[in-house]
């Protein structure tokens, strides 16, 4: 397995489950992170690991929860959502220099995403 | 909030360069520009980014003003798997890329 891979591609799921998506990479980076995209909106950040630790959390709802467990893994568990929940969610990783400069800085790879469909 | 402004759509002829510009007027100083794009349903996928500099990869060059207030990623010769939705970026903060709404290229036989 190379770069980013997102399971399960595809979750329809109904509104008093509990599911997980789980993301993980193979490029040796540090940093992970959550997107979603919702029809016809541009990507929106949810939530930044870096080095395990969480640096970002953009005003999602409770009802996403990001795991970090290593910096190879990454969860974002769901529960009680609502249909406007169903989108595309995107994992992305990237090397996280010390500084703006250099090729690795904030070059995100991304997965292929997981299709969620909230009934 | 996104940071930079690009043409909603555009049409480019396989086998032509596809030029796609993009604005950035209130850019800092040490702020890089980059461009991703995104193939339907699929995540996004990096192609390039500059800071100052011309620069080219295999996938394409980027043009930078020298004001730096505007962009053209070039793609020398389209084909049409590069049909998707061009991303021009500035980073908002240390961890946020702000993705605005791109450019839909069509690349047409």
């Amino acid at each position: 397995e190379t770069g980013v891979t997102q399971t399960p591609r595809h979750l329809v799921m109904g509104m008093t489950n509990k599911k997980s998506l789980k993301c993980e990479q193979h490029l040796g980076h540090n940093a992970m992170y959550w997107y979603k995209q919702s029809a016809k909106k541009p990507l929106e950040l949810m939530f930044v690991y870096s080095l395990e630790e969480r640096v970002e959390n953009n005003s999602v709802p409770s009802r996403f929860s990001p795991e970090c467990p290593n910096s190879s893994h990454l969860f974002l568990h769901l529960h009680t959502l609502q249909p406007e929940d169903s989108a595309l969610y995107l994992c992305a990783s990237s090397q996280d220099g010390r500084s703006d400069r250099g090729l690795g800085a904030n070059v995100l790879t991304f997965g292929a995403g997981s299709r969620l469909t909230v009934l | 909030d996104a940071k930079t402004t690009q043409p909603p759509s555009m049409d480019c002829a396989e086998g032509r360069a596809a030029n796609l510009p993009c604005n950035h007027s209130t850019i800092s100083g040490n702020e890089y520009v980059y461009w991703y794009r995104q193939i339907h349903s699929q995540g996004p996928q990096y192609i390039i980014h500059g800071l100052k500099n011309n620069e080219t990869n295999e996938m394409a060059s980027l043009i930078i003003t020298e004001d730096r207030k505007s962009s053209t990623l070039i793609l020398p010769h389209a084909t049409l798997r590069d049909t998707a939705v061009y991303y021009c970026i500035v980073r908002v903060r240390r961890y946020k890329l702000s993705f605005g709404a791109g450019t839909t290229v069509t690349v047409r036989a």
